[in-house]
């Protein structure tokens, strides 16, 4: 089973700054990584796909990057609605499919 | 618009059973892989179970194995979960996900894109 790991656990960033929120895989997964946003009370969001793909109706300040073990999320300017745990997850390497166990953005 | 829509969550008691559906609009339901992820009161998400488009393959995190069954009803585009001996341990959110397919390396991979806003399971005498 591959193991994902996030950090950090938390980020405090101010409104229109930029975050950086990292993900690494136990072994490869090529480039077969998503994250997905959650904010309180809701469903999970896919955000990025392929390491680096947007979803349907993402805005371009999210960014993905990355490949093999290390990953990394970028939210270039953040908005008030960003403000949210963000998960990673391996589909490379099926069952199972993995996730991180999340980094949380909140306002500093 | 592409919809997934939980429902059948409930309290149930430990070793007890429950079926968990999930109502799938806006696409062609036929054609997805389809998976159950869960997550336990504030904790992360956790993939449950995958079903392929036919419903001939199914895929369980160890945990689940030999207690959950994940189906589907093509015609009626819905999912399935069915629990039985339930444990404290599988309260939880059960959210269904749809899975597009993607062909690389000579290998298919899924990944989740659309979700429902889940249904709460709570597992308590």
């Amino acid at each position: 089973e591959i193991v994902m790991t996030q950090s950090p656990a938390t980020l405090s960033v101010s409104p229109g700054e930029r975050a950086t929120l990292s993900c690494r895989a136990s072994q490869s997964v090529y480039s077969d990584l998503a994250w997905y946003q959650q904010k309180f009370g809701q469903a999970p969001r896919l955000l990025i796909y392929g390491a680096s793909t947007r979803a349907t109706g993402v805005p371009a300040r999210f960014s993905g990057s990355g490949s093999g073990t290390e990953f990394t999320l970028t939210i270039s300017s953040l908005q008030s609605e960003d403000f949210a745990v963000y998960y990673c997850q391996q589909y490379n390497n099926w069952p199972p499919w993995t996730f991180g166990q999340g980094t949380k953005v909140e306002i500093k | 618009e592409e919809q997934l829509v939980e429902s059948g969550g409930s309290l149930v008691q430990p070793g007890g059973s429950l079926r968990v559906s999930c109502a799938a609009s806006g696409f062609s339901f036929r054609t997805y892989w389809m998976s159950w992820v869960r997550q336990a009161p504030g904790k992360g998400l956790e993939w449950v179970a995958t079903i392929k488009q036919d419903g001939s393959e199914e895929y369980y995190v160890d945990s689940v194995k030999g207690r959950f069954t994940i189906s589907r009803d093509n015609a009626r585009s819905s999912l399935f979960l069915h629990m039985n001996s339930l444990r404290a341990e599988d309260t939880a959110i059960y959210y269904c996900s749809r899975n597009p397919e993607l062909w690389l390396r000579a290998n298919y991979y899924y990944y989740m894109d659309v979700w429902g806003k889940g249904t709460t399971v709570i597992v308590s005498s």
